[in-house]
């Protein structure tokens, strides 16, 4: 059982738009910064958001991060066929003194 | 450019300990928390604890922490993750990661698949 709750899976048509949640707890989304993450199959994670709503050099602006109290998002805007991949969200937890993850979602572009 | 380059796989018997290195490059690794985080088969990811270079102090999840030992070497800028006491549920893909600038999970390495059979 994840500390962080996220859907298991979502999918649409190209061109849609994607939202996954990332629900925690005041001990870690309602105080700490929240990241984000896509991961292909047989591949290393790659860090998509960070500080909540930060987007890395060279992460496309499609991708877009919000945080409002112990929840938060993740929309990928204009889905493409390489969007296909798991995303996980994870924050600090002060509580538990880990770092905590979302169970992963997996995005499907039908 | 910032690299994690993790060592290769490893096929242990239970009961055995693996030992996983991470060695990074790109920036100065003193400076920022390393962490190590574990995906069995087909599951998500699950941190396991970090270290912090500059004094080599350590995190751990509660879960880890009887079996698992992470230090730094700061002469040869690696991490290392030991993990003792192998069973079958250890098999995974263990996954080095920095906090350079942006914070958790900033640059990961390739991964180490351990594979633990009798």
């Amino acid at each position: 059982q994840s500390v962080l709750t996220q859907p298991s899976s979502s999918s649409t048509t190209p061109g849609q738009r994607v939202t996954i949640s990332c629900s925690g707890g005041t001990s870690n989304i309602g105080s700490n910064n929240v990241y984000w993450y896509q991961q292909f199959p047989g591949s290393a994670p790659k860090l998509l958001i960070y500080r909540d709503d930060q987007r890395p050099s060279g992460v496309p602006d499609r991708f877009s991060g919000s945080k409002s109290g112990t929840s938060a998002s993740l929309v990928i805007s204009g889905l493409r066929s390489e969007d296909e991949a798991d995303y996980y969200c994870a924050a600090w937890d002060d509580s538990l003194n880990v770092v905590a993850f979302g169970g992963g979602t997996k995005v499907t572009v039908l | 450019e910032v690299q994690l380059v993790q060592s290769g796989a490893e096929v242990k018997k239970p009961g055995a300990t693996a030992k996983i290195s991470c060695k990074i490059s790109g920036y100065t690794f003193i400076d920022y928390y390393l962490h190590w985080v574990q995906q069995a088969p087909g599951k998500g990811l699950q941190w396991m604890g970090h270290v912090d270079p500059e004094n080599g102090q350590t995190m751990k999840a509660e879960k880890f922490q009887d079996r698992v030992t992470i230090t730094a070497d700061t002469a040869t800028d690696t991490a290392y993750m030991e993990l003792s006491s192998l069973r079958s549920e250890d098999t995974a893909v263990y996954f080095c990661a920095t906090s350079f600038l942006l914070g958790i999970g900033a640059f990961w390495g390739q991964g180490t698949l351990v594979t633990v059979s009798s």
